[in-house]
């Protein structure tokens, strides 16, 4: 069964500092997708980034930045110089493309904290 | 472009009562899936639909659960009778593509439900 686990139930930094989520994942299939979302205060669930398995190639997207590693089964979320804006909840999340299909599978998310 | 759109964004009702769930998914997905978001669970699939048939519902709490898509621009989430337990967020998310485990799900605002 597909499992993603979040460890890190929250995390408070100041601004400007760099900070990473860590995501490891589980799965028994060998095509899988893996996915970050964002949900501000506002509570809507905003699609980051997808990547498929083999695709292991580290993603940059302005201040974010991903690091998809399968050995260790880990896609870590960095963002750097963080904002006030980045204040968020950040899920990590997984699909497997074989077998029965149970939607994503989302950890439990790491709550963000921006402090100004 | 429109993404998906939820209706109502609160809703607030009396246990016992009927509550209706609204979702028009984003146009030319042929995915339609509904979720949960509670503190306990975190984000869990209830049901998907692909091209207006419900594919699985396992997810689906109860009996007192049932969501129908009648055509491929409008699904509903229907709970009756409502129990004070099924207080949550409700979200509907739509993909494009050919499986419901390859490509990226887009969420809709999500409908917060508080049954007193």
């Amino acid at each position: 069964a597909q499992k993603v686990t979040q460890a890190q139930t929250e995390i408070s930094v100041v601004e400007k500092e760099d900070v990473t989520l860590d995501c490891v994942y589980e799965t028994r299939d060998t095509t899988y997708y893996l996915f970050w979302y964002k949900q501000p205060p506002s509570g809507e669930l905003v699609f980051l980034i997808r990547r498929n398995s083999f695709d292991e190639q580290n993603e940059i997207s302005g201040r974010y930045s991903w690091n998809f590693q399968k050995s260790t089964s880990s896609f870590n979320f960095t963002i750097t110089a963080s904002q006030v804006v980045d204040s968020a909840v950040y899920f990590c999340a997984l699909s497997e493309a074989r077998g029965g299909a149970d939607g994503l599978t989302f950890g439990k998310g790491t709550h963000l904290i921006i402090q100004p | 472009d429109a993404g998906v759109i939820q209706s109502p964004r609160h809703e607030v009702t009396e246990m016992g009562q009927e509550v209706t769930l609204r979702c028009k998914p984003i146009s030319g997905h042929d995915y339609l899936f509904w979720y949960r978001q509670t503190m306990m669970r975190g984000l869990e699939l209830l049901i998907y639909f692909n091209n207006n048939v419900p594919i699985d519902d396992s997810g689906m709490p109860e009996d007192r659960f049932s969501a129908k898509m009648p055509n491929a621009s409008f699904s509903t989430l229907k709970i009756q009778p409502s129990e004070p337990r099924d207080s949550a967020v409700y979200f509907c998310a739509s993909s494009l593509g050919s499986s419901p485990n390859t490509d990226t799900q887009y969420f809709g605002p999500g409908t917060r439900l508080t049954v007193l």
